[in-house]
């Protein structure tokens, strides 16, 4: 079963600290993609940040950045220098290539001014 | 960048009536998916869709669901007869001959009555 699970439905983190966000997931595919999305109040599905499983080394865009550990099924969210506007849900999803997205339930994050 | 729209951003209804909602989807993509997600709750799939055809379907996805690509570019899902567990916000995302990355829609907010 395809299952992907966020253990924290909510976090906070003070301005410009940094903050890590966990997704745990189950498979047995070994190709496959993960994702971050974030989604804030208006409701609509941003793409933050994409990890290929093939690839060994983890993902960063600008300051967000993936710990990626495949053996473990463990796919991490780091927000460095966290700004008021990151305040949001974050969604992990995981993606066996060709198929459909399976999402957690995804954290809700406050950042604190 | 190439974008997903979708249309209504709103959709107010009353239970029993049928609604269509509609999606504009990226030039050349191929793979067209649908998905819900009730108000507080994670993103759920309902139906993908390829070549004319659905090609994948949860149980959600029951017989007051239908999806079709009417005119070539257009791709909608229908809802015959609303309930009031209809009530949610319905995502379009498709995807390119790539394969590694779902572009989702801003969704469309449906509420029953």
């Amino acid at each position: 079963a395809q299952t992907v699970t966020q253990s924290q439905p909510e976090m906070s983190v003070q301005e410009a600290e940094t903050v890590t966000l966990s997704c745990t997931y189950d498979t047995s595919e070994s190709d496959y993609y993960l994702f971050w999305y974030k989604q804030p109040p208006s409701r609509q599905m941003i793409l933050v940040i994409r990890q290929e499983a093939y690839k060994q080394q983890n993902a960063t865009e600008n300051r967000f950045s993936v710990n990626f550990q495949k053996a473990a099924k463990s796919f991490s969210l780091k927000i460095s220098d966290s700004q008021l506007g990151d305040a949001a849900m974050y969604f992990c999803a995981y993606f066996p290539r060709g198929n459909q997205f399976y999402f957690g339930t995804g954290t809700s994050l406050t950042v604190i001014p | 960048e190439p974008e997903v729209t979708q249309t209504p951003s709103h959709q107010v209804t009353q239970m029993g009536q049928e609604v269509i909602l509609r999606c504009v989807p990226i030039s050349n993509h191929l793979y067209f998916y649908w998905y819900r997600q009730i108000l507080g709750q994670k993103v759920e799939f309902l139906v993908s869709f390829y070549n004319n055809e659905i090609s994948e379907k949860s149980e959600i996805f029951d017989d007051q669901f239908s999806v079709e690509r009417p005119d070539g570019s257009n791709f909608t899902l229908k809802i015959r007869s609303t309930k009031l567990e209809d009530s949610a916000m319905y995502f379009c995302a498709t995807l390119g001959a790539r394969t590694d990355t779902q572009y989702f829609g801003p969704g469309t907010r449906l509420t029953v009555l």
